[in-house]
C-alpha cells in the first residue's frame, strides 16, 4: 500500500532553533501534500497545502514566514519551523494523495507525525 | 470554507453496546467523508469512508450513514470491544486531488468491560 514517511519522529530543541520536518511519499507521486498540526487532546488542524513546483497555500492564521514549506519534487515536501518557541510545540503530521490513484479510490495517506518540543 | 462539527466529544459505553458519533458539515460541495481512529501519539487510521453518491456503507461492525440534504453523517460501531477505545475523527473534503481534509474535533470513545 501507499506509504508516507515522515522524519524526524521526535525533536527536542532550544527556543530560537529552526527545525526541518520531511514528508516523503515512498511508492507514489504526490503533486499536493498537506501539513496539519495537532495540539494535545485536540483535532488535526490544516496548516497549509504544499504544491510541487509552486508556492504553498496557507490557512488563515498560519504565518507563512514562520512555517516555511518547500515541495521540491513529486515525492518530497518539507516544513521548516523557523525560530521555534515553546508555543510551537505540537504534533505535526503530513499527508498526501496518490496522483496515480483514480478519484473513486483515493484516500489520504498520513505520515507517522513529528512530535516537536521546544524548551 | 468547510466547517465540520462533531458530537459527542466523549462517549462511554459498556462492552457489547453500540456507539454512534455524529458529524455535520457546511460545504454542500463536499463529497468525501472519511472516519479515522487515532491512538495516542500515532497517525490517524482510516476505518471507513463514504462518498456522496451512496447513503450507507458497512464494514463488519462499522457502518457510516450520510444524509446529503441535511449535511450530516454518522459512524455506527456495533458490539463494541475494549480495543475500540480511541479518539475518532470525522472529516470532509472534495474528492478531487489537491483538496485537504477538514476534521471534526474528535470523539473520545471509552469501552469498558
Amino acid at each position: 500500500g501507499a506509504v508516507v514517511s515522515q522524519h524526524p519522529s521526535w525533536v527536542i530543541c532550544k527556543s530560537g532553533t529552526s527545525v526541518k520536518i520531511e514528508c516523503r511519499s515512498l511508492d507514489f507521486q504526490a503533486t499536493t501534500m498537506f501539513w496539519y498540526r495537532q495540539f494535545p487532546k485536540q483535532s488535526l488542524m490544516l496548516m497549509a497545502t504544499s504544491n510541487e513546483g509552486s508556492k504553498a497555500t496557507y490557512e488563515q492564521g498560519v504565518e507563512k514566514d514562520k512555517f516555511l514549506i518547500n515541495h521540491a519534487s513529486l515525492t518530497l515536501s518539507t516544513l521548516t519551523v523557523t525560530s521555534a518557541h515553546p508555543e510551537d510545540s505540537s504534533f505535526y503530521i503530513c499527508s498526501a494523495r496518490d496522483d496515480g490513484a483514480p478519484y473513486s479510490n483515493q484516500p489520504q495517506h498520513f505520515g507517522d507525525g513529528t512530535r516537536l518540543s521546544i524548551l | 470554507g468547510e466547517n465540520v462539527e462533531q458530537h459527542p466529544s466523549t462517549l462511554s459505553v459498556q462492552e457489547g453496546d453500540s456507539a454512534v458519533i455524529k458529524c455535520t458539515y457546511s460545504d454542500s460541495a463536499s463529497n468525501y467523508f472519511p472516519w479515522y481512529k487515532q491512538e495516542l501519539g500515532k497517525r490517524p487510521q482510516l476505518i471507513i469512508d463514504i462518498r456522496s453518491n451512496v447513503g450507507e456503507k458497512k464494514d463488519q461492525r462499522i457502518a457510516v450513514t450520510l444524509n446529503k440534504t441535511a449535511k450530516h453523517f454518522s459512524l455506527h460501531i456495533t458490539e463494541t470491544q475494549p480495543e475500540d477505545s480511541a479518539v475518532y475523527f470525522c472529516a470532509a473534503s472534495k474528492i478531487q486531488a489537491g483538496t485537504a481534509l477538514i476534521f471534526g474535533k474528535g470523539t473520545t470513545l471509552s469501552v469498558s468491560s
